[in-house]
């Protein structure tokens, strides 16, 4: 059984920086295809792409967020850490982080396996 | 960059079908995934690769793709169908989301 948490502070002032991390289970960071992202949602509105890494450790990040964001993993401990710098009021949103996983037959895999989200808010 | 774009909302006769766009240039050219998402939850894949359904998923749920439109068909809508729907596609070796559809069903 595959299972996301993510964790980190509820509340966040204006120009810290933001550590959330994604603890997983039933998966391993080491395997051949597999990659976990992080997806935020600002209240009621869409869904935003922030940041993925790969089982090989490659990186790709959402270019609108100026180069704020780090992902790193640590596969022996089951994590993925998200690090965003400067954070702002228009940051606060529900942090999602999300498996997918490259498979046979399947090019393109969705975000099969997400956590419950955990919500920041950025205020003074 | 590239951009997804979704009607905000629409709604459904209980029985009916309900067709959610999602528009973005080439898109054709591109896999595009779908995403449920009821209030407080999660995301939910309803379809991979344009068509494909996860298991568990019903078969009310379709999807097509061609030019510059995908359309994620919900067939014989039913009122635990009410959500929003998030289509999603790679451009550039990044990630992109729609902007999401609220599919009313009354």
């Amino acid at each position: 059984q595959i299972t996301l948490k993510e964790s980190g502070p509820t509340l966040v002032k204006p120009t810290q920086t933001l550590t959330l991390t994604c603890t997983f289970s039933g998966f391993s960071l080491n395997t051949y295809g597999v990659n976990v992202g992080w997806i935020r949602q600002p209240p009621g509105k869409a869904l935003e792409w922030l940041a993925l890494i790969y089982w090989d450790d490659d990186k790709r990040y959402n270019p609108s967020l100026n180069g704020r964001l780090t992902i790193t993993k640590d596969a022996s401990k089951s994590q993925v850490v998200l690090t965003m710098t400067n954070i702002e009021p228009v940051d606060t949103a529900t942090y999602y982080c999300s498996q997918r996983r490259i498979a046979t037959g399947v090019k393109d895999p969705p975000f099969s396996y997400w956590g419950q989200g955990a919500l920041v808010t950025v205020s003074s | 960059s590239y951009d997804l774009t979704q009607p905000p909302s629409m709604s459904v006769s209980p029985g009916q079908t309900a067709n959610i766009t999602c528009s973005g240039h080439k898109l054709g050219d591109k896999y595009v995934c779908w995403y449920q998402q009821k209030p407080g939850r999660s995301p939910v894949v309803v379809i991979y690769e344009d068509y494909k359904r996860p298991s568990g998923i019903p078969e009310r749920f379709s999807g097509s793709n061609s030019g510059s439109t995908a359309t994620l068909t919900i067939s014989g809508t039913q009122a635990m169908d009410e959500a929003d729907y998030h289509c999603q596609a790679w451009d550039s070796r990044t990630v992109v989301f729609g902007g999401g559809t609220k599919l009313t069903v009354l």
